[in-house]
């Protein structure tokens, strides 16, 4: 069971836009900078998103960060067959004292 | 450019102790915090441990707590998980990660390939 909450598989077409969303709790997202990973399985994770909303350079504008609250959301538009992948949520947690992430979103593109 | 090696993965026992090392190069390394993460088989990403620049800070996931130590060594860009007490369940595969500064709790900016730990009789 994650701290963090995320729907576990998303779907668009290609060229569409998804959403991908975070929810968590004051001790973590509430107080704390979210970041976002894609992670094709075998490979590296990729940071897309730190800071809330900030895109590390190389990360096309196609992917942004929003934070509201105790919810986070990720936001891919002009979809790709290249995007599919698991999208992760990540934070720190204040009352751990520790790194959390999300279950992960498998976004498939059609 | 950033590279992170990990090593140290391979097959033990339960109960078994390993030690994994990562190699870093790139950055100024005793300027950032280091992590830990893992994935075990059909799961997602586990954040396990994080270690200040200095090394005086260190934090730990509480299914690991107790059992795992990470530490670092700034003159060979060196960060190590010893790994003692392990369990089946700690089968994974680990990844370290660079913090994006000197806290642990920022985000990770860049990832080794990870290396495969089995723990199975």
């Amino acid at each position: 069971q994650s701290v963090l909450t995320q729907p576990p598989s998303v779907s668009a077409a290609p060229g569409q836009k998804v959403t991908i969303s975070c929810s968590g709790s004051s001790s973590n997202i509430g107080n704390n900078y979210v970041s976002w990973y894609q992670h094709l399985p075998g490979t590296a994770p990729k940071l897309l998103i730190y800071d809330n909303d900030k895109r590390p350079s190389g990360i096309p504008d196609r992917f942004s960060g929003s934070k509201s609250g105790t919810s986070a959301t990720l936001g891919i538009t002009g979809l790709q067959t290249g995007d599919e992948a698991d999208y992760y949520c990540g934070t720190w947690d204040s009352s751990l004292s520790a790194g959390v992430f999300g279950g992960g979103t498998k976004l498939t593109v059609l | 450019e950033v590279q992170l090696l990990e090593s140290g993965g391979g097959l033990v026992q339960p109960g078994g102790s390993l030690r994994l090392s990562c190699a870093a190069s790139g950055f100024t390394f005793s300027s950032i915090a280091m992590s830990w993460v893992r994935q075990a088989p059909g799961k997602g990403l586990e954040w396990i441990s994080g270690i200040s620049p200095s090394g005086s800070g260190t934090y730990y996931a509480d299914s690991v707590k107790g059992r795992f130590t990470i530490s670092r060594d700034n003159s060979k860009n060196t960060v190590i998980l010893q790994m003692n007490s392990l369990r089946v369940e700690d089968t994974a595969i680990y990844y370290c990660a660079k913090c994006g500064g000197p806290m642990v709790k920022q985000s990770s900016d860049h990832w080794g390939q990870g290396t495969l730990v089995t723990v199975s009789s």
